[in-house]
């Protein structure tokens, strides 16, 4: 089945850069996402990637997409620490099962000042 | 706007008690969503509504029934729920474009505590 890897935690200094790293096996995924989630709260939409894309940039967010080796990085610039929380890396299903997310674990970001 | 309304945000109920919560969206999107979400855990999908029709429904126990009123409300009733139920209740929804059920977009959650 499906199954979508993340490390679980990442340490940075506030203004450094932050790379979350994400593996998936489904070849098939329409969509990849990456969502974020401050504590007691919802999940928030940061941005979500096209399979046939490799590069998408927005504002301080970079992912890239290595489809060949099933590999999803998100690059947060200048990190603040409005920016902790934890980041989970997503894949959508295709054809007749997009509805369907498979979840990272999640990678717990802590931005130290 | 992409918001998802739930209410409440949290919830206490004892484990004879029959509650329900709700969520809302005016996206017009077509799909909704509920999930449950433990401590420390990714979301675990529940159920799935298409066009107010149930369309999935992840083995989920009999005690948490689900309801569509419309296209911009969805239900989740509770009963004779149990303490290990005591999770973050997420609900979401996204539109049908070309390839298929796209980005789905979540609110902030109930928080039940089941006693």
């Amino acid at each position: 089945g499906e199954d979508v890897e993340q490390s679980l935690f990442l340490s940075v200094r506030e203004g450094d850069s932050s790379v979350i790293n994400c593996t998936y096996t489904d070849s098939s995924s329409t969509y990849l996402y990456w969502y974020k989630q401050e504590p007691g709260a919802g999940l928030q939409l940061l941005t979500y990637i096209f399979s046939n894309m490799d590069m998408k940039q927005d504002q301080r967010l970079t992912v890239l997409l290595n489809k060949k080796d099933k590999h999803l990085s998100l690059r947060i610039a200048d990190t603040q620490t409005g920016d902790s929380a934890i980041y989970f890396c997503a894949e959508s299903g295709s054809g007749g099962s997009n509805y369907k997310l498979t979840f990272g674990k999640g990678t717990l970001l802590t931005v130290n000042p | 706007d992409t918001e998802v309304t739930q209410t409440p945000k949290h919830l206490v109920m004892g484990m004879t008690n029959k509650k329900s919560l709700k969520c809302e969206q005016h996206m017009g999107h077509r799909a909704m969503y509920w999930y449950k979400q433990k401590a420390k855990k990714p979301p675990e999908l529940m159920f799935v509504y298409s066009y107010e029709k149930l369309s999935i429904n992840e083995s989920v126990p009999s005690r948490f029934s689900p309801e569509c009123p419309n296209s911009s409300l969805l239900n989740l009733h509770l009963h004779a729920l149990q303490p290990e139920d005591s999770a973050l209740y997420l609900c979401a929804s996204s539109q049908e474009g070309g390839g298929g059920w796209e980005t789905q977009y979540f609110g902030p959650g109930t928080r039940l505590l089941v006693l």
